[in-house]
């Protein structure tokens, strides 16, 4: 099952303009995380913020958490074509043994 | 420090047949964890393994196993492939020291036909 749920599905940006992508889930959480997928790789770890943090800041990513409302949002300042890519938030399971990612917010950026 | 392997990257298969694929993690990560992505269900949890023992296990049937071994790489299995089993599959390890960053690697394309 989708714990979080990313908005909007779809994103297409100019290069320079700054892209926003939100993030709700269901439970309560310890953490929560941001990956990037590059069109059919695996997924790399761009961050992490507990659920303690309010904001945390990575290069130019920007995510912020707001777990009275059960949501997240990344932004991504000043973006890239290599930007292109789909972005995925993804919560812990109780154990922390698992993983459980929305269904992506796909961003594209045209130079 | 080399990055999680996969192989194969890419595999075809007929509905049936069974099929192994295998995951070599980071150096030094025991734990091991496999998830599917397709285009209708997205990343799905498979299961976790630490130090050779399956600790969490994803809403799957039971063609869907894996192992770990002695040396921490593991391999999963799907017997019986059907139609619907076609999907990126992603192996994830993770350090010890982890607080729940898991870093994947590239993939394998399973295709059933």
């Amino acid at each position: 099952s989708q714990q979080g749920e990313e908005d909007p599905q779809a994103l297409s940006i100019q290069e320079g303009e700054n892209a926003t992508m939100n993030c709700s889930y269901k439970t309560s959480i310890n953490n929560l995380q941001w990956y990037r997928q590059n069109s059919g790789r695996g997924l790399v770890h761009l961050i992490l913020i507990r659920s303690n943090e309010r904001e945390k800041h990575s290069g130019r990513l920007r995510v912020t958490l707001d777990t009275s409302k059960k949501s997240s949002s990344l932004l991504i300042t000043a973006s890239r074509a290599a930007d292109t890519a789909s972005y995925f938030c993804a919560t812990s399971n109780q154990a922390g043994t698992a993983l459980i990612f929305g269904k992506g917010t796909t961003l594209s950026v045209s130079s | 420090k080399a990055g999680v392997t996969q192989t194969p990257r890419y595999l075809i298969k007929t509905r049936g047949q069974q099929v192994t694929l295998s995951c070599s993690p980071i150096s030094g990560h025991r734990s091991v964890s496999w998830y599917q992505q397709t285009p209708g269900q997205g990343l799905q949890f498979l299961f976790e393994y630490f130090s050779e023992t399956q600790r969490n296990k994803g809403n799957f049937p039971g063609r869907f196993s894996g192992r770990q071994f002695s040396n921490s790489r593991s391999e999963m299995n799907v017997s019986t492939l059907e139609l619907g089993d076609s999907a990126l599959y992603l192996c994830a390890s993770k350090p010890p020291e982890s607080r729940g960053e898991q870093f994947f690697g590239p993939g394998t394309r399973l295709t059933v036909l």
